[in-house]
């Protein structure tokens, strides 16, 4: 079965500190994808970053990287110089296999990491 | 068509009353998705529409819980009896195509039901 550990419950930065947010999984999947949203405190969930477990490249969008290693089932997330407005929780996630077909977003999520960047 | 929608945005309802949500997704999307997220928890799938046809149910959806989406557009999820274990926030999504995991799925704000 699909699982997603975020180990880190809570983490408080000072503005402009980079802050890396971990994410393990497991899956016994040979291809997959894993996800990372974002939930302010309005508490829509919204789209970072899908990746297909072929393409082990790291990422970069703007402030923000993704570091997906397979050997360690791992997919990192680093936010460069942080700002306010990047507080909230963050969440990883990985699709369940299911048996309807064509993939859907039934998605297994961690229990999200809270960042709170300090003034 | 600014995202998904859903309505009320909290519902506060006593314990034994039945409940129904409403969700709004995305025009062109044909799949819909409804988790509840508990207080510090992550979300957690309950069911899956594509189009009218609801192809995946959480064991989470219990006999109290009835989700349908009637013309493949708009869909409902009504709780019966609640139970003050239904308070969580309910969160609908939406997503297009066949290739569904290579687009986005889009998140409304979800509903906030408090069983007191």
């Amino acid at each position: 079965a699909q699982k997603v550990t975020q180990a880190q419950t809570e983490i408080s930065v000072v503005e402009k500190e980079d802050v890396t947010l971990d994410c393990v999984y497991e899956t016994r999947d040979t291809t997959y994808y894993l996800f990372w949203y974002k939930q302010p405190p309005s508490g829509e969930l919204v789209f970072l970053i899908r990746r297909n477990s072929f393409d082990e490249q790291n990422e970069i969008s703007g402030r923000y990287s993704w570091n997906f290693q397979k050997s360690t089932s791992s997919f990192n997330f680093t936010i460069t110089a942080s700002q306010v407005v990047d507080s909230a929780v963050y969440f990883c996630a990985l699709p369940v296999t299911t048996y309807s077909g064509a993939g859907s977003y039934q998605l297994t999520f961690g229990k999200g990491t809270k960042l709170s960047v300090i003034p | 068509d600014t995202g998904v929608s859903q309505d009320p945005r909290h519902k506060i309802t006593k314990r034994g009353q039945n409940v129904t949500f409403r969700c709004d997704p995305i025009s062109e999307h044909n799949r819909l998705y409804w988790y509840r997220q508990t207080l510090g928890q992550g979300p957690e799938f309950l069911t899956y529409f594509q189009n009218e046809a609801q192809l995946e149910k959480s064991r989470l959806l219990s006999d109290r819980f009835s989700a349908e989406r009637p013309k493949g557009s708009f869909s409902t999820l009504e709780i019966q009896r609640t139970e003050q274990g239904d308070s969580a926030m309910y969160l609908c999504a939406s997503s297009e195509g066949t290739r569904v995991l290579d687009t986005e799925a889009f998140f409304g704000q979800g509903t906030r039901l408090t069983v007191v």
